[in-house]
């Protein structure tokens, strides 16, 4: 079955304990891009990646660093997360193009 | 910031269509309309895109109007099950950006 799966789905953590969410796929996707999504704010893009060792920031990229050393994962690092950084997050992929992004069930993640 | 516009909520009645309006007046020639939508605190769903024609396939229809600046999503017989935020993205080569989209309640 083609999908995107996130690990873990939800977590709970303190100020400054390094953390990482992982997301990968199934379907040979170059594109790659983790979400994070906040009440009254929709979502907005962290971080993407058209390819492996190809990354780039997103609009709200601060806090946060991405790999891509293999084409199905991307792993989505909090060096010192803060209690700011608690959201919801997505992982999503597509074939280069884009028009039909697949977007992981969601990491909940809460900083206390 | 989001280049497309929608009314921030609309409901329907179960069983009837649903006409989710996106206004995208500054979309560039190479640019598609995307539609996506995110049920409850799901990952957002792919529904359809298009270019300046028509489209339709098994979830909805799209249609774009001619001067391609607003463009209409059109569930032909809403169920409960499409209660959900609808996002309207107009994208060329650059990631998609969301913006906060049309939350429909479908009414039984």
């Amino acid at each position: 079955e083609a999908q995107v799966t996130q690990n873990p789905r939800y977590l709970i953590t303190v100020t400054g304990k390094k953390l990482t969410v992982t997301c990968s796929q199934n379907m040979n996707h170059e594109y790659m891009s983790w979400y994070r999504q906040d009440p009254g704010l929709g979502l907005r893009q962290i971080y993407y990646s058209m390819n492996v060792e190809v990354t780039d920031k997103g609009d709200v990229p601060e806090g946060y660093k991405v790999s891509r050393k293999e084409k199905r994962n991307f792993p989505l690092i909090l060096e010192s997360p803060s209690p700011n950084q608690t959201s919801l997050y997505f992982c999503a992929s597509s074939l280069w193009g884009h028009y039909e992004q697949y977007f992981g069930p969601g990491t909940r993640l809460t900083v206390t | 910031d989001a280049k497309t516009t929608q009314p921030p909520s609309m409901d329907c009645a179960e069983g009837r269509a649903a006409n989710l309006p996106c206004n995208h007046s500054t979309i560039s020639g190479n640019e598609y309309v995307y539609w996506y939508r995110q049920i409850h605190s799901q990952g957002p769903q792919y529904i359809i895109h298009g270019l300046k024609n028509n489209e339709t396939n098994e979830m909805a229809s799209l249609i774009i109007t001619e001067d391609r600046k607003s463009s209409t999503l059109i569930l032909p017989h809403a169920t409960l099950r499409d209660t959900a935020v609808y996002y309207c993205i107009s994208s060329g080569n650059t990631p998609l950006v969301f913006g906060k989209g049309t939350r429909l309640s479908v009414i039984a």
